[in-house]
């Protein structure tokens, strides 16, 4: 069975502050796929991120930057200088090789930025 | 990517009724699936709409209760039947851009439904 955990289930930080969201992940695949989503309040989910298990380099986009490290299982998300715009629930998703049908997502991380 | 477009994007149903949500892809897609998100949970996958056959449902959701269409690969229907308060969820649809090749997996904006 596959697992992910979000621990942090609220995160306030003021404005231009960083912040970390966790995302620590099983799975007995060898061969599988971590994605993060962001769901503002109008509900839709905006994909941030895929990346494949075999590709261990931390990636950067602008203000968001992934730190995935396969010996811990975590996937985890920083934004740095947090925005207003930021606010939004954040949710984690594993997806083995064995395809869509088998995603599961994080219970989510509910960030807010205060002004 | 894929643009994809979910109609309602809200409504308020009385119970005992049923809501047909639609799905268009601006892409033919091989994959579509519907989730169900509850009010502050996470997704749970419904089921898969395959193209010229019967949806693919997940364990704890019946045909009866959701069915599906998938006419051709850049539309699909969920249908929530006799609705209960219980079905007050966001309902999305979602597509995988490469077959069964684990791609990206883009989402609708989602179909908030509130059962009275």
């Amino acid at each position: 069975a596959q697992k992910v955990t979000q621990a942090q289930t609220e995160i306030s930080v003021v404005e231009k502050e960083d912040v970390t969201l966790d995302c620590v992940y099983e799975t007995r695949d060898t061969t599988y796929y971590l994605f993060w989503y962001k769901q503002p309040p109008s509900g839709e989910l905006v994909f941030l991120i895929r990346r494949n298990s075999f590709d261990e380099q931390n990636e950067i986009s602008g203000r968001y930057s992934w730190n995935f490290q396969k010996s811990t299982s975590s996937f985890n998300f920083t934004i740095t200088a947090s925005q207003v715009v930021d606010s939004a629930v954040y949710f984690c998703a594993l997806v083995p090789s064995g395809g869509y049908q088998k995603v599961t997502f994080g219970t989510g991380t509910k960030l807010q930025v205060i002004p | 990517s894929a643009v994809i477009s979910q109609k309602p994007s809200r409504d308020i149903c009385q119970r005992g009724t049923s809501l047909t949500i639609q799905c268009q892809v601006d892409s033919q897609v091989t994959m579509m699936f519907w989730y169900r998100q509850q009010p502050g949970q996470s997704l749970t996958l419904i089921a898969t709409a395959n193209q010229g056959s019967e949806a693919t449902y997940e364990s704890g959701f019946v045909i009866d209760k959701f069915p599906i269409s998938r006419p051709n690969l850049t539309f699909s229907t969920l249908t929530v039947s006799n609705m209960s308060p219980e079905d007050s969820s966001i309902y999305l649809c979602s597509v995988g851009d490469r077959g069964r090749d684990t791609g990206e997996l883009f989402f609708g904006e989602g179909s908030r439904l509130t059962v009275l």
